[in-house]
């Protein structure tokens, strides 16, 4: 099982809005609406920003949304802020054999 | 309140044993599977398996199996990962998360394995 495909890094300015990629295949993204998203702040343990594609938890601000098209997921961050610096997991169901795969993470600057 | 609260931080050598832990408390234990996933320093999340301790079902990512061992005790709501003999490749730390429905929505604080000689 490989890894979901997402960019190294990304950046923006306060106020601007930026969307990370997760390309996957019709395995994992493209073959279910399971994709959920997770920021993991410094030294901290990740945090549920989105799942089943595009729901947000309860206590996750709007400004955070998520959509699929395809086998590529997108996470979309609008009205950056400096707390929004952190690295982003997407992850996919990928079947009941070995259920979840991560993508490599992308680490978000608000500059 | 949910909460996963795992043991603390090993120190081991190569070829030692080791068996953490992840006990969870504020819901039905047995009825939630619980993921383990690896992050090796300055690295990204790696899913390793999961357990559903209501059964003990386990499945682990075909880059962990035979490497480790997940169970649980659901008679002390509490999962373990282990393995036989640690590699200094094992360094990383080591979180366990509560999945429901296809996702994980509550994570432990994680677990620093160390392995050097």
């Amino acid at each position: 099982q490989s890894a979901l495909t997402q960019p190294a890094s990304v950046s923006g300015s306060p106020g601007q809005s930026i969307t990370i990629s997760c390309t996957g295949t019709s395995s994992d993204v493209g073959g279910y609406n399971s994709v959920s998203w997770y920021q993991q702040l410094p030294g901290k343990a990740p945090k549920l920003m989105i799942y089943d594609v595009s729901k947000r938890p309860s206590g996750v601000s709007n400004r955070f949304s998520g959509s699929k098209s395809g086998n590529t997921a997108s996470l979309t961050i609008s009205g950056l802020q400096a707390e929004d610096e952190a690295d982003y997991y997407c992850c996919s169901y990928a079947g009941s054999s070995t259920f979840e795969v991560f993508g490599g993470g992308t680490k978000l600057t608000v500059l | 309140e949910v909460q996963l609260v795992q043991s603390g931080a090993e120190v081991k050598k190569p070829g030692e044993s080791l068996k953490i832990s992840c006990k969870g408390s504020g819901y039905s234990f047995s009825s939630y599977w619980i993921g383990w996933v690896r992050q090796m320093p300055g690295k990204g999340l790696e899913w390793m398996g999961i357990i559903y301790p209501g059964d003990s079902d386990t499945r682990y990512s075909p880059s962990f199996q035979g490497q480790v061992t997940i169970s649980a005790d659901k008679s002390i709501s509490t999962a373990y990962l282990q393995w036989s003999s640690l590699k200094a490749s094992d360094t990383a730390l080591y979180y366990c998360a509560r999945r429901d429905g296809r996702y994980y929505d509550y994570w432990g604080q994680g677990t620093l394995v160390t392995v050097s000689s």
